[in-house]
């Protein structure tokens, strides 16, 4: 079965930056679009980013743009989220999710187990 | 961006009830509408894909319907597993926009 484990979340001060990783396994990595998304306490779900399957194809919420760039190993099976100058609006659990094979249809059907970052001084 | 808007925010029933829940999209959208139930403490699990699609192993007493600005979730006979908060979300353009929830709790 489909499966999505992200790792790399902790408490860091604002304008630290922090990288998550999300292993997926179960199905072929490199055919599917892949997305971050993420939820702060007691909100709802946020989309963060998505890259195509490719690599070639990256987008960004503008609240993150210019800060966070999500890239992909598909040798490795492994997507990526490097996340510079944090925010204390940052603090989330951070999801990483399987999507299509587009960027360009935002179905998140799989998600992982979620990584915590929280932005705090 | 597309907004998202569901109602209600929240929503007391009992088991067995029939409730509804709406979400509205500020632009048509066709069918690409998404539905999720959220618990605490767990990723979102996708119920409804395409406005109306049940996702394999969603219990058939759920069921969505709409197209173009207005969508529906429609739970025919809630149980107890059932109470949780549920997300709208648009997968026609980017940036996908989530509604801001429906709390639905037990009366």
């Amino acid at each position: 079965q489909v499966q999505l484990v992200e790792s790399g979340g902790g408490v860091v001060q604002p304008g630290k930056s922090l990288r998550l990783s999300c292993v997926g396994s179960g199905f072929t990595f490199s055919r599917y679009a892949l997305h971050w998304v993420r939820q702060a306490p007691g909100r709802g779900p946020e989309w963060v980013a998505v890259i195509s399957n490719d690599d070639i194809n990256k987008y960004y919420a503008d609240s993150v743009k210019g800060r966070f760039t999500i890239s992909r190993d598909n040798s490795r099976d492994t997507l990526y989220l490097q996340m510079n100058s944090l925010r204390p609006e940052d603090t989330a659990v951070y999801y990483c999710a399987r999507g299509t094979g587009t960027v360009f249809l935002g179905n998140f059907d799989d998600w992982g187990q979620g990584t915590l970052v929280s932005v705090s001084s | 961006d597309i907004q998202m808007t569901q109602s209600p925010s929240s929503l007391s029933a009992s088991v067995g009830d029939r409730v509804t829940i709406t979400c509205r999209t500020s632009q048509s959208i066709s069918r690409y509408l998404n539905w999720y139930q959220d618990k605490p403490g767990k990723a979102p699990k996708v119920l409804i894909s395409a406005a109306s699609t049940l996702q394999s192993g969603v219990p058939s007493r759920f069921s969505g319907g709409g197209s173009g600005t207005d969508f529906t979730l429609t739970i025919s006979s809630l149980q107890p597993e059932d109470f949780a908060t549920y997300y709208c979300q648009q997968s026609y353009s980017i940036p996908y926009t989530f509604g801001q929830g429906t709390r639905l709790e037990i009366k």
